[in-house]
């Protein structure tokens, strides 16, 4: 079965500064691979997917994720944060015949002012 | 458009006590999806319909869990007994299609469960 894993509990970056967030996943042929964000008391929105093609996808709010498959990674990075990205972020990997999203814990982003 | 509604937004139970939950899903989705969220984890699929037939419950714990899709829109999530380790955010989501067609999941606010 697929797996994700999100290593970092908990991430805190000054606003303006850059972020990536790490993501690990298994499974054993391509997977579909999603970021979403939860802010509090707010769904969770897809920040971006990759299914195929260029591993380098781009996503709304200036995100963007790189599908390295050597790695096993698809790590979601921001060059410039804004304090308005602090939120909860979810790596979730879809596989077998329905592609459903099954999710990491979760990586808690904190930005200081 | 509007999104995902769920109902209520909070409740609060005691052990051994039945609680339902309410989804209405975007307006002509045909997928609809019931996720777990306990705190500190990420949300785990109980269930997926598409239209008014299960595609997948192999997560459901049917021996307390059990959810309907009434008509193929709205849907409820029903726990009776509930436990103490249901306390969670019960997340509702929706797709035009399935996600092996490149179908966006909405998700809805979720409805926050307290078992006492």
């Amino acid at each position: 079965a697929q797996s994700v894993t999100q290593p970092d509990i908990h991430i805190t970056v000054s606003e303006g500064a850059s972020l990536e967030l790490r993501c690990n996943y298994s499974y054993g042929a391509t997977p579909y691979l999603f970021w979403y964000v939860q802010s509090p008391g707010q769904g969770l929105q897809l920040l971006l997917k990759y299914f195929s093609g260029d591993t380098l996808v781009q996503g709304i709010k200036g995100f963007e994720a790189e599908f390295k498959r050597s790695q096993s990674s698809f790590n979601l990075r921001k060059p410039s944060v804004h304090w308005s990205d602090a939120a909860e972020y979810f790596c979730a990997v879809g596989a077998g015949g329905s592609y459903i999203p099954t999710f990491g814990r979760g990586t808690s982003l904190i930005v200081h002012p | 458009e509007a999104g995902v509604a769920q109902s209520p937004r909070y409740k609060i139970i005691e052990k051994r006590q039945s609680v339902a939950f309410w989804c209405n899903p975007i307006s002509g989705h045909a997928t609809l999806y019931w996720y777990q969220q306990i705190l500190g984890q990420g949300p785990k699929l109980l269930i997926q319909f598409q239209n008014n037939g299960v595609v997948d419950d192999s997560q459901l714990p049917k021996d307390r869990f059990s959810a309907e899709r009434l008509k193929g829109v709205d849907s409820t999530l029903k726990i009776q007994p509930a436990k103490l380790e249901d306390s969670a955010v019960y997340l509702c989501a929706s797709s035009l299609g399935t996600v092996a067609t490149n179908e966006k999941l909405f998700f809805g606010s979720g409805t926050q469960l307290s078992v006492l």
